[in-house]
C-alpha cells in the first residue's frame, strides 16, 4: 500500500514568490496533518482536517499560510508571499480513525524541503 | 493541556551498549503516549504506543518502552544498540481532550558510535 505521498520533495524559491506543496494521503485515512520542522522550533502542526474539513488551523503561523483539503485524496499548502523564515521541512501526515479515538498512529510522507532564498 | 518534554537532546552511545531516552508528559486527562523514530531525510514513524494495558510496550527493531503513570513518565530503552539506530527519536502525546491532536516532544538524537 503506499504511503503518504509529498510533492516536491525540495524546493528552492526566492522571497515573496508564492509556494505550494502537496499532499495524498493514505487511502481511507480521514485525518489528514501539516507540519513544519525547523531546528530552532522542532515538529509544529500546522494545520488538521478531519474528512476535508479543517477542524485546528491555530498552528498556522500568519495569514500568508492557507491550506485546503478540496477531497479526501489531495490537500494543498500554500505560503504567499513566501518569506526565508520559512524555510523548513513540511511534512503532510495522516491517520484513521476506527471508532474514533486519538491513540491512533499518525503515517508521515517523506517531507517536502522548502528554501527560499 | 498536554505537554511532552524529552529531557536529553543528544545522546551518544557506543555500539551494543544499552541506551534509555527520557520523555515525561503533563496531561490533566487519560493519555496515550508514542514513540517515533525519524531517520535522516525521511519522515517519522511508528516505533511504539501505548494504549492502555501492560505498562511495558514492545515495538520495532528491539525498543520497548515502559508507561509509569506515577512519575508521568514513558522511557525508551533499547538493551544494545547498533550503528542503524543511529535517528532522531520524538516521544508524543495525546489525549481525549475532545480534539485530535497530537503532541511531539523536541526529539533526542541518538548517534551509536562503532
Amino acid at each position: 500500500d503506499a504511503g503518504v505521498i509529498q510533492s516536491p520533495r525540495h524546493e528552492v524559491t526566492e522571497m515573496g514568490q508564492e509556494v505550494t506543496l502537496r499532499c495524498k494521503p493514505i487511502s481511507g485515512h480521514d485525518y489528514l496533518f501539516w507540519y513544519r520542522q525547523t531546528m530552532m522550533r522542532g515538529l509544529e502542526l500546522l494545520i488538521y482536517f478531519n474528512n476535508n474539513v479543517p477542524i485546528d488551523d491555530s498552528g498556522m503561523p500568519e495569514d500568508r499560510f492557507s491550506a485546503k483539503m478540496p477531497n479526501a485524496s489531495f490537500s494543498t499548502l500554500k505560503i504567499q508571499p513566501s518569506e526565508p523564515r520559512d524555510s523548513a521541512v513540511y511534512f503532510c501526515a495522516s491517520s484513521s480513525s476506527p471508532g474514533g479515538g486519538p491513540g491512533n498512529t499518525i503515517y508521515f510522507g517523506e517531507g517536502s524541503w522548502l528554501t527560499v532564498v | 493541556a498536554q505537554s511532552v518534554t524529552q529531557l536529553d537532546s543528544q545522546v551518544p552511545v557506543f555500539e551494543e551498549a544499552p541506551v534509555e531516552l527520557r520523555c515525561n508528559y503533563s496531561s490533566s486527562v487519560s493519555v496515550y503516549l508514542f514513540w517515533y523514530v525519524q531517520y535522516p531525510n525521511q519522515g517519522l514513524q511508528l516505533l511504539l504506543k501505548y494504549l492502555s494495558g501492560s505498562t511495558l510496550v514492545k515495538g520495532i527493531n528491539g525498543f520497548e518502552a515502559e508507561f509509569n503513570k506515577s512519575q508521568t513518565s514513558f522511557h525508551l530503552r533499547k538493551p544494545s544498540v547498533h550503528i542503524s539506530d543511529t535517528a532522531e527519536y520524538f516521544c508524543a502525546v495525546s489525549g481525549n481532550t475532545g480534539g485530535f491532536k497530537t503532541i511531539f516532544g523536541a526529539g533526542t538524537r541518538l548517534f551509536v558510535k562503532a
